[in-house]
């Protein structure tokens, strides 16, 4: 069984659509996390979700918005999608905030 | 907030060399200090970690070291394979609560390990 698994894997949208990608964990973790990787490999934490509390980075528009249905579950909204939000976008999730990270397989989100 | 420097970017070694891979970071109250292995297409994977009130760890090939005066840490793999050719990131987290918890990542690494 995979740990943290997203869906889809691959994603190609025209600009101005809302889309969503999906991600699961079965690990019993706390805290969940959506991270943006651009063109050049760099790891930006976009949220940080546990029961208690989500933690936004000021950086991201509010176009981009997390959902928790549950726990085991973080899903990621984006309204009106520009060109720049073309990127791989991996969901993560720890036991608790600063243990180790497990990450899914990434969502390569390309905006035409 | 923290900032986490990486360098080199991209290392070129031969089969059988070291490598290492340095990082600084800014926020002295940070205490969790992994490193990820990402290979093509996939997520990243963590490979080691470190915790400040240890200066050195070792599994197998992979060291890690930690100067928490100079708030530096460093990845040291020996024998390089090519299978160990990936991106490697560094990050570093306050282990707690709050935005502080979450890890910060630094720009990557690039290994090139050639046969």
């Amino acid at each position: 069984d995979t740990a943290v698994s997203q869906t889809p894997k691959y994603l190609v949208t025209q600009m101005g659509n809302d889309k969503s990608i999906k991600c699961e964990q079965n690990l019993g973790h706390d805290t969940m996390y959506w991270y943006k990787q651009d063109s050049k490999k760099f790891l930006k934490i976009m949220f940080s979700y546990n029961n208690k509390e989500l933690i936004i980075n000021e950086t991201v528009p509010n176009r981009f918005s997390p959902k928790s249905p549950d726990k085991a579950h973080l899903n990621l909204h984006i309204n009106s999608l520009e060109l720049g939000d073309s990127a791989v976008y991996f969901c993560a999730s720890t036991l608790r905030r600063g243990t180790e990270a497990f990450f899914g397989q990434g969502t390569r989100l390309t905006v035409v | 907030g923290e900032n986490v420097e990486q360098h080199p970017s991209t290392l070129s070694v031969q089969e059988g060399d070291s490598a290492v891979i340095k990082c600084t970071y800014s926020d002295s109250a940070s205490n969790y200090f992994p490193w990820y292995k990402q290979e093509l297409g996939k997520g990243p994977q963590l490979i080691i970690d470190i915790r400040s009130n240890v200066g050195e760890k070792k599994d197998q090939r992979i060291a890690v070291t930690l100067n928490k005066t100079a708030k530096h840490f460093s990845l040291h793999i020996t024998e390089t394979q090519p299978e160990d050719s990936a991106v490697y990131f560094c990050a570093a987290s306050r282990g707690y609560g709050g935005s502080q918890g979450n890890l910060i990542f630094g720009k990557g690494t690039k290994l090139s390990v050639k046969p």
